[in-house]
């Protein structure tokens, strides 16, 4: 089957790092997505990976390791606003979608 | 740019009554899908539109409806809505094909079947 693997719930300090895990098993790999969810709002894209390796954008960072079915979120210097959920999605390469369940991450000060 | 809109923000509704979600975006994207997501569950995909007059199956399509009749909307229908349709919905958008690239998604419908 079909499965992506992220843990329900995170907590940090505000300033600090976080480093969001997820892991998949799917049919075929076509790329990893990354989206936010602040609390009743819409998801919205965060970073998208296709090949190994760490893609850095600002504070954010998304890792991929295509043999190992791993990636991570890392947040740097965690603001307030940064608490939300965070959803892992894998293109299985069939045109699906498949999302994890998400990851919520409450920052404190 | 409004993006996506979504209609209703929230709604109440009786079991066995007939809801249509619209949908509406204004970027010219050729894929649209709906999407419902419950607590402690990924998205799920319900339907989805490669583009104007094609429409297909997601993962969770029975009790639901959708058409395709032009870029801009995609509204999905509850013919005979039950408790089990209890959701938050969600209508995304892709500038490409099936799944090509970053989903944009609308604010949500919020439904509870009662």
């Amino acid at each position: 089957g079909q499965n992506i693997d992220q843990p329900t719930e995170m907590t940090a300090t505000e300033g600090a790092i976080v480093q969001i895990n997820c892991t998949y098993q799917t049919s075929g790999f076509n790329g990893l997505f990354w989206y936010q969810q602040h609390a009743g709002e819409a998801p919205t894209f965060l970073s998208y990976n296709v090949l190994d390796g760490l893609e850095e954008k600002g504070r954010f960072s998304s890792f991929l390791s295509r043999s190992k079915g791993y990636s991570y979120l890392l947040l740097k210097e965690l603001q307030m606003k940064d608490s939300a959920s965070y959803l892992c999605a894998v293109d299985d390469s069939n045109y699906q979608l498949i999302w994890g369940a998400g990851t919520k991450l409450i920052i404190k000060p | 740019i409004a993006g996506i809109t979504q209609a209703p923000t929230s709604q109440i509704l009786a079991a066995g009554r007939r809801m249509t979600l619209r949908c509406t975006q204004d970027m010219r994207h050729n894929a649209m899908y709906w999407y419902r997501q419950d607590l402690g569950l990924g998205l799920r995909l319900i339907h989805y539109s490669n583009t104007a007059g094609t429409t297909g199956k997601g993962e969770v399509p029975d009790g639901y409806s959708v058409s395709r009749a032009n870029t801009d909307d995609f509204p999905l229908t509850l013919a005979s809505a039950v408790p089990s349709q209890t959701s938050v919905y969600f209508c995304a958008s892709s500038e490409g094909g099936m799944n090509t690239g970053e989903l944009f998604f609308g604010e949500g419908s919020r439904l509870t079947v009662l």
